[in-house]
């Protein structure tokens, strides 16, 4: 069964102290892995596309990793406005994708 | 660039009403999708059209959803008679190509309580 599983569920962090967050997949014919963040009352909002296994994204503070199995969100010295929802999703053709229920992610002052 | 908008925001309907969700996707978008979140759960995809054909519907759950997307433009995604089970968020998405270059374009959602 394809399915995406993400953890810790919730992480709290305080301001500058670096994290990962996991998202494992059993998802057969794997063609993306997908990283949204998700913000109270919004949809989720696109952050990085890996297509294959050793493939590394970067964005500002976060850095995405994929393996033949999992993917990593690294979060480098987070700042309060990192604080949100991060949710993983894979797809195996684009046109349909399989969330993770997502790692809520506070940030502390 | 306008985004992807759906309304209304959020619904509260009584068991056994009818309930229309709307979604306006980003201009140029030929592919629509719809998707929900029950509480507590993942995101789930419902279906997906291509303009105005339905490419698949595979994630709708029973026949009281119904969806439609007139002139591959908006779409509408009725629910009739809404069951308890219905509640949750339901959000729209759009992508010019099939979502595997860039992700897809959500809206905000529309929250859908049955009562």
């Amino acid at each position: 069964e394809d399915q995406v599983t993400q953890s810790p569920e919730a992480l709290r962090l305080q301001e500058g102290e670096s994290s990962s967050l996991n998202c494992s997949y059993t998802v057969s014919g794997l063609r993306g892995l997908f990283w949204y963040r998700q913000d109270p009352g919004k949809g989720p909002e696109f952050l990085f596309t890996l297509y294959s296994a050793g493939e590394e994204k970067e964005k500002e503070r976060l850095k995405a990793t994929l393996t033949k199995k999992e993917s990593f969100l690294h979060i480098t010295a987070p700042k309060p406005e990192d604080s949100a929802t991060y949710l993983c999703a894979a797809t195996r053709a684009g046109n349909q994708f399989y969330f993770g229920t997502g790692t809520s992610l506070t940030v502390i002052p | 660039e306008a985004g992807v908008t759906q309304f209304p925001s959020h619904s509260v309907i009584e068991k056994g009403q009818t309930v229309t969700l709307r979604c306006d996707p980003i201009s140029g978008h030929d592919n629509l999708y719809w998707y929900r979140r029950v509480m507590g759960k993942e995101i789930k995809f419902l279906l997906h059209f291509v303009k105005e054909s339905k490419q698949d519907e595979s994630g709708m759950p029973n026949n009281r959803f119904l969806a439609e997307r007139t002139g591959g433009t908006y779409s509408t995604l009725k629910v009739q008679p809404a069951e308890l089970e219905d509640s949750g968020v339901y959000f729209c998405a759009s992508s010019t190509g099939g979502g595997l270059n860039y992700g897809y374009t959500f809206g905000s959602g529309t929250r859908l309580t049955v009562v």
